[in-house]
């Protein structure tokens, strides 16, 4: 069946850029039927939809991080990838990656902790 | 602070049933046919349990329901076991290619 798995780095420097990728594996990431989401947990904020992307690359982004965020896919590896800029303690969270058929979320990988620290 | 309120815990003994309320607004709750929960054991992904408020993935035993009246949606689990033990949170369509979620409940059955 299908599985996502993060990958990254688990810790970034402030100001610095966070990069993670998630690896879709036991099916195809140039699925019609789906969108390709990271969402990230805080203590303090919770559960935070971050962006999705489809396999043609185009992405709708959190308003409120969009000015930091890129995200993109790479359909020769099944995989797709975040970039977060200008990164700060506030940051630090367990990033996940979601597969969504655009209303839902109904599959998801475990998710990689990332703390923001020098 | 979670967009979606949801209580931080609720417990419950075995073959008993427990209901968690998911809050939220006109705007996400309110006006959404897409509220979904997700079920979340320590050191495991989050797994569906429902969506379209009270539907069913494939799998996922017809012990848990979905409600929703207004701006609250409700996950209610019935003859709870061992096994339900886990962390409960609910998403919502919001909209404009947004979601929005709860902070998350945490089940204990005793």
């Amino acid at each position: 069946q299908v599985q996502l798995q993060e990958s990254g780095p688990g810790l970034v420097k402030p100001s610095q850029t966070l990069s993670l990728t998630c690896n879709v594996s036991g099916g195809s990431i140039t699925s019609g039927d789906y969108y390709w989401s990271w969402i990230r947990q805080t203590p303090g904020k919770g559960l935070e939809w971050i962006g999705h992307i489809y396999f043609s690359g185009s992405s709708y982004l959190n308003p409120s991080l969009k000015s930091r965020l890129t995200m993109s896919v790479d359909t020769s590896k099944n995989q797709f990838s975040l970039k977060l800029g200008s990164v700060t303690a506030a940051d630090t969270a367990v990033y996940s990656c979601a597969r969504n058929n655009y209303y839902y979320f109904d599959l998801w990988g475990r998710g990689t902790l990332v703390t923001v620290s020098s | 602070q979670s967009a979606l309120t949801q209580p931080a815990s609720v417990s419950g003994s075995p073959g008993q049933s427990i209901t968690i309320s998911c809050s939220g607004t006109s705007s996400d709750v309110g006006n959404s046919n897409y509220v979904s929960w997700h079920q979340q054991h320590p050191g495991k992904a989050p797994k569906l349990v429902l969506y379209d408020v009270t539907k069913r993935p494939s799998g996922v035993s017809n012990r848990f329901s979905g409600s929703k009246s207004g701006n609250t949606a409700s996950l209610t689990i019935s003859g709870l076991q061992a096994e339900d033990e886990a962390d409960y949170y609910c998403c919502s369509y919001a909209g404009s290619s947004t979601w929005v979620f709860g902070g998350g409940t945490k089940l204990t059955v005793l």
